[in-house]
């Protein structure tokens, strides 16, 4: 089974903080993405990556970075919170290739007060 | 971007009945259509996908797609309470590395 994990399941942080959430999945995938998800819009590609070093940008960059150094692990970066980074933010992977499926962890949901 | 298009809802269907549940798409190159479930407070998790065109069963649930008239469905036979929560369908774009999600349709099953 394939087994994707995400560091926190609930983060409170300051407004200006630099937040650091992390994902690790175990099924040697090369594909990982970082997702929002909020009430009335659905799931929102933040970022994906599809092979170590290498990201793409989805709908919705702004206010995020991201750092794929080994292939298993991928980590979203809030560089500076916002209020409006509250929300509910879901990590996935993929075999290599396109149209695969996508395997996501149980999310974070994070409150930037 | 390609548009992913679901009836919010809620659908209510009883007990045993069926429940279906329907995607629009908009991008007439699209090769893979998913299905995930979300339960409320938890991540999505793969129900099935479909490539080709007709209808693809397993188990209690059938895909349908068309590819002609752009949509794909998802058939829920002898739905149970269980079965209550949030559809989603999702559709690579671009690359094709990336889904384009839809809103999800909220399916609630009554005793």
């Amino acid at each position: 089974d394939v087994k994707v994990t995400q560091s926190s399941r609930y983060l409170v942080k300051r407004t200006g903080e630099k937040v650091f959430l992390e994902c690790v999945q175990d099924m040697d995938h090369e594909n990982m993405f970082w997702y929002r998800q909020d009430p009335g819009l659905g799931l929102r590609l933040i970022y994906f990556s599809y092979d170590v070093k290498m990201k793409e940008k989805g709908d919705i960059p702004e206010g995020y970075s991201v750092s794929r150094e080994k292939k298993e692990r991928f980590s979203l970066i809030l560089e500076s919170a916002s209020t409006n980074q509250t929300s509910m933010y879901l990590c996935a992977s993929s075999l290599s290739g396109a149209q695969e499926t996508q395997y996501f962890g149980p999310g974070t949901r994070l409150l930037v007060l | 971007q390609k548009e992913v298009e679901q009836n919010s809802g809620p659908l209510s269907v009883p007990e045993g009945a069926i429940a279906s549940l329907n995607c629009t798409y908009s991008d007439r190159g699209s090769q893979s259509f998913f299905w995930y479930r979300q339960y409320s407070g938890k991540s999505p998790e793969l129900i099935m996908f479909i490539y080709s065109n007709g209808d693809k069963e397993d188990g209690r649930f059938t895909a349908q797609l068309n590819k002609a008239s752009q949509y794909v469905s998802l058939l829920i036979r002898d739905s149970q309470p269980s079965d209550s929560a949030t559809y989603l369908c999702a559709v690579p774009f671009g690359s094709g590395y990336a889904l384009n999600f839809g809103k999800g349709t909220s399916l609630l099953v009554t005793p």
